[in-house]
């Protein structure tokens, strides 16, 4: 049973270019949630995706975007990169409420 | 604003100690608590807790909630150089959806 996966690993980008990241949850999971994790903080939630919709949302700007596909990966999006978005973007999965997420390994985004 | 405290920030210990890990909370519509290990990128699942006074136990690990004073303890018997991990607290906050917030973590280190 394949975990939560997610692709790339590392990414090295420069300020204002945008970039995707991806994200496969766990088998039988359909809440997709995603994390920004800045060097030695916790992660901080962005967005939460069920049947194909933004379901709930922290504090971040509009330049960050996600999709929900009908096989429940999902997608990522930061637009005007800036050099405060490297961080590691964390993916977890899960049935809709009260259940346990699982991570992914993270997305390692660097910009220069 | 929903808010996550964990204590200390980083303690180092011998092999064979035990260690207390302290996480205090401020969230509106609680639902769950949980601790994650994070050694090199992806958090794994330690816990969940959602019933005051209930202990949780695996192996050498345990944890506890107190919803009246809004805080739980991770305790860490017999430490080994293994354990040495970020050991991060979340709550489960209100809403629709399942948003986690999480503390900044504590660093373990584990001198053998």
């Amino acid at each position: 049973d394949a975990g939560v996966t997610q692709s790339p690993t590392h990414l090295i980008k420069t300020r204002g270019q945008q970039v995707t990241l991806r994200c496969s949850p766990k088998s039988g999971h359909d809440t997709v949630s995603w994390y920004q994790q800045a060097l030695g903080q916790g992660p901080q939630f962005i967005f939460q995706y069920y049947e194909e919709e933004e379901r709930q949302r922290g504090n971040f700007p509009d330049r960050f975007s996600g999709h929900q596909f009908p096989n429940y990966s999902s997608e990522l999006n930061v637009n005007a990169l800036l050099l405060g978005d490297s961080a590691l973007y964390l993916c977890a999965s899960s049935r809709p409420v009260g259940e346990t997420q699982y991570f992914g390994p993270g997305t390692r985004l660097l910009v220069l | 604003e929903d808010k996550v405290v964990q204590s200390p920030l980083s303690l180092v210990v011998h092999e064979g100690d035990t260690v207390t890990l302290n996480c205090s909370y401020e969230v509106t519509n609680f639902r769950s608590l949980l601790w994650y290990k994070q050694e090199k990128k992806a958090p794994t699942f330690l816990f969940m807790l959602t019933s005051s006074g209930i202990e949780k136990k695996s192996g050498r690990l345990s944890s506890i909630l107190d919803k009246k004073e809004l805080f739980s303890i991770l305790n860490i018997t017999a430490t080994q150089t293994g354990d040495s991990a970020v050991y991060l607290c979340a709550v489960e906050a209100g809403g629709y959806g399942n948003k986690l917030v999480f503390g900044a973590g504590t660093i373990l280190r584990v001198k053998s």
